[in-house]
């Protein structure tokens, strides 16, 4: 099966910050990549698929890139509302799916 | 707007099973393929299993090999996820989200693009 690493596990930033989330994959995916934003209590929701394409209705401040087996996910300009807990996800090997561990953004 | 409703929470003795379902709603265009992702408390996503589409037929993660089974009701869109012989540790929230393919020419890219609310499942004596 197809591992899924982020770090860091967790980071403390501040509103305005730029934040980049890694994503390592234990074999090449191409870009079958996807990463999801989950807020405590609530289902996860999808950011960005294929590595780079931001899901419509996201704000264009969240950006992806990568390919073959590292990722990442950048905010710039970090919002009140982007703390959050943030997965990557493979798509390479459906319908057998695996997400990193998630790396919780926090407030400094 | 697509809509995935999930059963209430259960509570469930260790050894016993639970039947957790999800109705999708709000896109009568699409044939839906649902998966289940299931996430312990304080813990990541872990996929549990889904549908092969061309096939029909079901894959399940290894950890769910032979206790999980996933039933779907295409005259309903309603997608079941059974659990059986339960143990404290399968404690968690099960979600059902929507799988969707967006193709690029030739290269189709997976996603899920909606999920229901979750179900807390919780094992306990």
């Amino acid at each position: 099966d197809i591992q899924m690493t982020q770090s860091p596990s967790s980071l403390s930033a501040s509103v305005g910050d730029r934040v980049t989330i890694t994503c390592r994959a234990s074999q090449s995916i191409s870009d079958f990549l996807n990463w999801y934003q989950q807020k405590p209590g609530k289902a996860p929701r999808l950011l960005i698929y294929a590595a780079s394409n931001l899901q419509r209705g996201v704000p264009s401040r969240f950006s992806g890139r990568g390919y073959g087996t590292e990722f990442t996910l950048t905010i710039t300009s970090l919002q009140p509302e982007d703390f959050a807990t943030y997965y990557c996800q493979q798509s390479y090997s459906p319908p057998t799916w695996t997400f990193g561990q998630g790396t919780k953004v926090e407030i400094k | 707007q697509v809509q995935l409703v999930q059963s209430g929470a259960e509570v469930r003795k260790p050894g016993s099973s639970v039947k957790v379902s999800c109705k999708a709603s709000g896109d009568s265009s699409s044939k839906y393929i649902l998966t289940w992702v299931r996430q312990a408390p304080g813990q990541g996503l872990e996929w549990v299993g889904g549908v092969i589409p061309l096939l029909g037929t079901k894959k399940y993660a290894q950890n769910f090999q032979g206790r999980a089974t996933i039933i779907t009701d295409g005259s309903t869109n309603t997608a079941y996820l059974e659990l059986s012989s339960l143990r404290s540790d399968d404690t968690a929230v099960y979600y059902c989200a929507r799988e969707r393919s967006t193709c690029d020419g030739t290269i189709c890219y997976k996603t899920f693009d909606y999920w229901g609310q979750g179900t807390l499942v919780t094992v306990s004596s």
